[in-house]
């Protein structure tokens, strides 16, 4: 069965500070995609990043930097240089495959408890 | 804006009673999720449905059920409500189509529907 564990529950931290969130997952799929979603107070979730389990390369976008390291099963999250409007619960997400009629299909996301990050001015 | 409209936006009832949620998909959309997202549980998957068929199920309870109907829209019924299932439901979509190797069909969550029982 697929896991997900963010082990921080919150994390508060003052502007302009860097922070990086945690995710560490179980799975027993070769094949899976990982996902980090933001869930601003209003209540939305909003889609940051998939990466899928054959692409180990790191990837800035921005202030946003993710790690994935398979060896680890870790796909951390950092944000350099916090902003306020960074406040936010952070969901770590994993999609494994399954099979339906005419093919393998992705979309059943597990998802993290979350972490919430709570940014200072 | 996703794309993936839900409504109510809120909805109040009491314990015993039965609601409906109501989600339209990305124009374009075959696949429809719904998750719920409470404070217990976490985020967690309930059902998928593929161009009107049932495709996934999660932990879905057995008072709740869901369709998705020839205009690709979908409806989540919650009977015979408990407090426990005070929550906030996603919907997402996808184009859904059938995928292997490294193709994807990236998820759009809808702003979700708040659902307090009293």
């Amino acid at each position: 069965a697929q896991k997900v564990t963010q082990a921080q529950t919150e994390i508060s931290v003052v502007e302009k500070e860097d922070v990086t969130l945690d995710c560490v997952y179980e799975t027993r799929d070769t094949t899976y995609y990982l996902f980090w979603y933001k869930q601003p107070p209003s209540g939305e979730l909003v889609f940051l990043i998939r990466r899928n389990s054959f692409d180990e390369q790191n990837e800035i976008s921005g202030r946003y930097s993710w790690n994935f390291q398979k060896s680890t099963s870790s796909f951390n999250f950092t944000i350099t240089a916090s902003q306020v409007v960074d406040s936010a619960v952070y969901f770590c997400a994993l999609s494994e495959a399954w099979t339906i009629a005419g093919g393998t299909s992705y979309g059943k996301l597990t998802f993290g408890q979350g972490t919430i990050l709570t940014v200072h001015p | 804006d996703s794309g993936v409209t839900q409504t109510p936006k809120h909805l109040i009832t009491a314990t015993g009673q039965r609601v409906t949620l109501r989600c339209s998909p990305r124009s374009g959309d075959l696949s429809v999720y719904w998750y719920q997202q409470s404070l217990d549980q976490g985020l967690q998957f309930l059902i998928q449905y593929y161009n009107g068929e049932e495709r996934a199920k999660g932990n879905i309870l057995e008072r709740f059920s869901a369709q998705q109907f020839p205009d690709l829209h979908s409806e989540l019924n919650l009977s015979s409500l408990e407090l426990g299932d005070s929550a906030l439901y996603f919907c997402a979509s996808s184009l859904g189509l059938p995928t292997s190797g490294g193709s994807y069909n990236e998820q759009f969550f809808g702003p979700g529907t708040r659902l307090t029982v009293l």
